[in-house]
């Protein structure tokens, strides 16, 4: 899987929108961007994932680059339960290798 | 639908002791993960079964670490003796495998279980 960079931390205002950025340079022509949270004391959980094209979700959105080397996850309206860790990995869709994580960007949704 | 159910959550052992966790992953998931996740970082993948086969265990300190899921369903892992640095979050995951192909759809994870070694 290609490796990605992200920031360590952010903040955000309650209301505001998130905007959490991905740098993916190596990212190969298949690969896919994933993003995950992990909530304090919970598992991580899976939030979108696109190849090229913007995707769309109940949770966020994801815009990827044309030149699809970075990605940014939109929170729209980011609410304090939305304070997390944000990971994002690429790889090949429905891959049969586990997912592996980086260190991912915290973010804090403050009041 | 249940999602992964892992025990215990919490466990305090002082170093040299043997300590086990279990996981229940959802129904119909034939693959399975184990990660562990020490405070501040990202979960590092331990071993990955499909079905009861060990499908990746390149990261799994063999030497005190086992794992098994001898009926491909629940699945448990096994530390022994433990050391000061297996303090950490142990997850459990689970994958839906796409028939006659080796593609796993999205992992869902457990809650975790924190161990905490002295």
């Amino acid at each position: 899987d290609a490796k990605t960079t992200q920031p360590t931390s952010m903040d955000c205002a309650e209301g505001r929108a998130a905007n959490l950025p991905c740098n993916h340079s190596t990212i190969s022509g298949n690969e896919y961007v994933y993003w995950y949270r992990q909530i304090h004391s919970q598992g991580p959980q899976y939030i979108i994932h696109g190849l090229k094209n913007n995707e769309t979700n109940e949770m966020a959105s994801l815009i990827i680059t044309e030149d699809r080397k970075s990605s940014t996850l939109i929170l729209p309206h980011a609410t304090l339960r939305d304070t997390a860790v944000y990971y994002c990995i690429v790889r090949v869709e429905n891959s049969g290798y586990a997912l592996n994580f980086g260190k991912g960007t915290s973010l804090l949704v403050t009041p | 639908e249940a999602g992964v159910a892992q025990s215990p959550r919490y466990k305090i052992i002082e170093k040299r002791q043997s300590v086990a966790f279990w996981c229940n992953p959802i129904s119909g998931h034939a693959t399975l993960y184990w990660y562990q996740q020490i405070l501040g970082q990202g979960p590092k993948l331990l071993i990955q079964f499909q079905n009861n086969g060990v499908v990746d265990d390149s990261q799994l300190p063999k030497d005190r670490f086992s794992a098994e899921r001898l009926k491909g369903v629940d699945s448990t892992l096994k530390i022994q003796p433990a050391k000061l640095e297996d303090s950490a979050v142990y997850l459990c995951a689970s994958s839906f495998s796409i028939p006659r192909t080796w593609q796993n759809t999205e992992a869902f994870f457990g809650q975790g279980t924190r161990l905490t070694v002295v």
